[in-house]
């Protein structure tokens, strides 16, 4: 109940097109979906997020899109491009009981020039 | 955003030492503190939560007393590694929630290389 599935492990797009990464959570306590972007030898770094009480969240080239039935959310990148060459983490949390936060496995997307 | 610096960021010991690694929340206090492991190619496993002025908790799987955890002030959360071994040359990282309720951010070190010899 614990888990958050995600999907591709690696991705690779063509510069310009779009990336689109899947995550499914079980548990209906959590409350917060962030995603968060990790190159080689760095911390993770918060992308984006949203709540559940909203169905889509834009921010620049990246949006969420949350669908609270399916308990499923994802991460799309428009116009990708090289730079965005990274490993992408799902997350959800939850505060209940103390604060929780359970990763998805990531997925390596690389962006080809 | 917040800033959570960890020290050192890379660290090569030998067999057998203590390693110390401190994470800091530079501009904000965290009453809570996360320690990850990753290791290559792989997700954040999540180690312990370390709780400013009580013990910390730590994940089903990891030890105690190998990885000493101190929650020093509300800024400051160490990580001990004692009697290192090359099994324990990993990414470790620290992360820290800002906010209370739902919708909490965890704003994440840059992390330490730990490479045990």
């Amino acid at each position: 109940q614990q888990q958050v599935k995600q999907s591709p492990q690696s991705l690779i797009v063509q510069k310009g097109g779009i990336s689109i990464i899947n995550c499914a959570y079980e548990n209906t306590a959590f409350d917060y979906f962030p995603w968060y972007q990790q190159f080689p030898g760095k911390g993770p770094a918060l992308l984006i997020a949203i709540r559940p009480d909203v169905s889509e969240k834009k921010e620049g080239r990246f949006t969420i899109s949350f669908n609270k039935s399916a308990k499923q959310f994802s991460l799309h990148i428009m116009d990708s491009q090289p730079g965005d060459s990274a490993t992408y983490f799902c997350a959800a949390s939850a505060f209940t009981g103390g604060f929780k936060t359970i990763f998805g496995a990531g997925t390596r997307l690389f962006v080809k020039a | 955003g917040a800033v959570v610096s960890q020290h050192p960021s890379r660290v090569i010991c030998k067999s057998g030492t203590s390693v110390k690694i401190e994470c800091r929340s530079l501009d904000f206090q965290a009453t809570t503190m996360f320690w990850y492991r990753q290791f290559p190619k792989q997700s954040l496993m999540l180690m312990a939560t370390s709780n400013e002025g009580s013990k910390a908790t730590y994940e089903q799987g990891v030890e105690k007393d190998k990885f000493l955890i101190n929650h020093a002030s509300l800024t400051l959360s160490t990580l001990t590694v004692t009697s290192a071994h090359p099994e324990d040359s990993s990414f470790y990282i620290c992360s820290a929630p800002l906010g209370t309720s739902g919708g909490a951010q965890q704003f994440f070190g840059p992390g330490t290389r730990l490479t045990v010899l």
